[in-house]
C-alpha cells in the first residue's frame, strides 16, 4: 500500500525556515516523480514543486526560497523552505508522480495526510 | 501559466440527482486532465485523471468527458458520501495549475 506521511509543520516567524519531510513507503520511491502542493485555509489546492531526476519546478511563488530534494536511501522527500511569508500558511501535501516523458503526462497519484505550517509573529 | 476555471463553485442537489461540474483551460491541455475530490478535513483523492479515467476502487457512478480546452465531471446518482469540494487539475505543462473547486452540497 502506498503511504506517504508528511511531518515537520510548525508556527513559525515570518522571514524563518522550516524544513518539511515526507517518509514514502509501499513504491519504489526512486523511481518516481515527486511533488508537494499547498492549501491555504479555506482555499483551493496550489502546486509549489516537482522533482525529477532530469528537471526541479517551483511555483513562482516560492521560487527562489524554497528547495525542493530527497534521499532516496532513506525514501524521503524534503522541502526547505526560508524566508517564510504569512502567505505561506498553508498544509503542505506531498504527492507522487509529476511531468511528461515518452508522449505522456503523469498526474499526482498518491497524496498524503498533510503538515500544517502556519507563519505569523 | 494555463488559467483552469471551474464552475459552479456551490452546487446543492439532491439524493439521486445527476450532477456536471465544467473545467475549462485556457489553452488547450490534450487530455491532461485531472479530477479531485476533497472531503472536508482530508486530503484530496484522485478520481479521474487523464480526463475520462476512473481511478481504480472508485465508484462507477463517476465519470469524466472532454479534450483540448472543456472538460466535465459527473455524477450520475448522487449520493449522501459525495458531500465534498471538486477539484480539476491541468498537468499538461508546468507550473501545474487547479480550478477554483467545486462544493457539492445534499440538498
Amino acid at each position: 500500500e502506498v503511504q506517504l506521511l508528511e511531518s515537520g509543520g510548525d508556527l513559525v516567524q515570518p522571514g524563518g525556515s522550516l524544513r518539511l519531510s515526507c517518509a514514502a513507503s509501499g513504491f519504489t520511491f526512486s523511481a518516481h516523480v515527486m511533488s508537494w502542493v499547498r492549501q491555504a485555509p479555506g482555499k483551493g489546492l496550489e502546486w509549489v514543486s516537482t522533482l525529477a531526476d532530469a528537471y526541479t519546478h517551483y511555483a513562482d511563488s516560492v521560487k527562489g526560497r524554497f528547495t525542493i530534494s530527497r534521499e532516496n536511501s532513506k525514501n524521503t522527500l524534503y522541502l526547505q523552505m526560508s524566508s517564510l511569508r504569512a502567505e505561506d500558511t498553508a498544509v503542505y501535501y506531498c504527492a507522487r508522480g509529476g511531468g511528461c516523458t515518452g508522449g505522456n503526462c503523469y498526474w499526482p497519484d498518491y497524496w498524503g495526510q498533510g503538515t500544517l505550517v502556519t507563519v505569523s509573529s | 501559466d494555463i488559467q483552469m476555471t471551474q464552475s459552479p463553485s456551490t452546487l446543492s442537489a439532491s439524493v439521486g440527482d445527476r450532477v456536471t461540474i465544467t473545467c475549462r483551460a485556457s489553452q488547450s491541455i490534450s487530455s491532461w486532465l485531472a479530477w479531485y475530490q476533497q472531503k472536508p478535513g482530508k486530503a484530496p483523492k484522485v478520481l479521474i485523471y487523464k480526463a475520462s479515467t476512473l481511478q481504480s476502487g472508485d465508484p462507477s457512478r463517476f465519470s469524466g468527458s472532454g479534450s483540448g480546452t472543456e472538460f466535465t465531471l459527473t455524477i450520475s446518482s448522487l449520493q449522501p458520501d459525495d458531500l465534498a469540494t471538486y477539484y480539476c487539475q491541468q498537468y499538461d505543462s508546468f507550473p501545474w495549475t487547479f480550478g477554483q473547486g467545486t462544493k457539492v452540497e445534499i440538498k
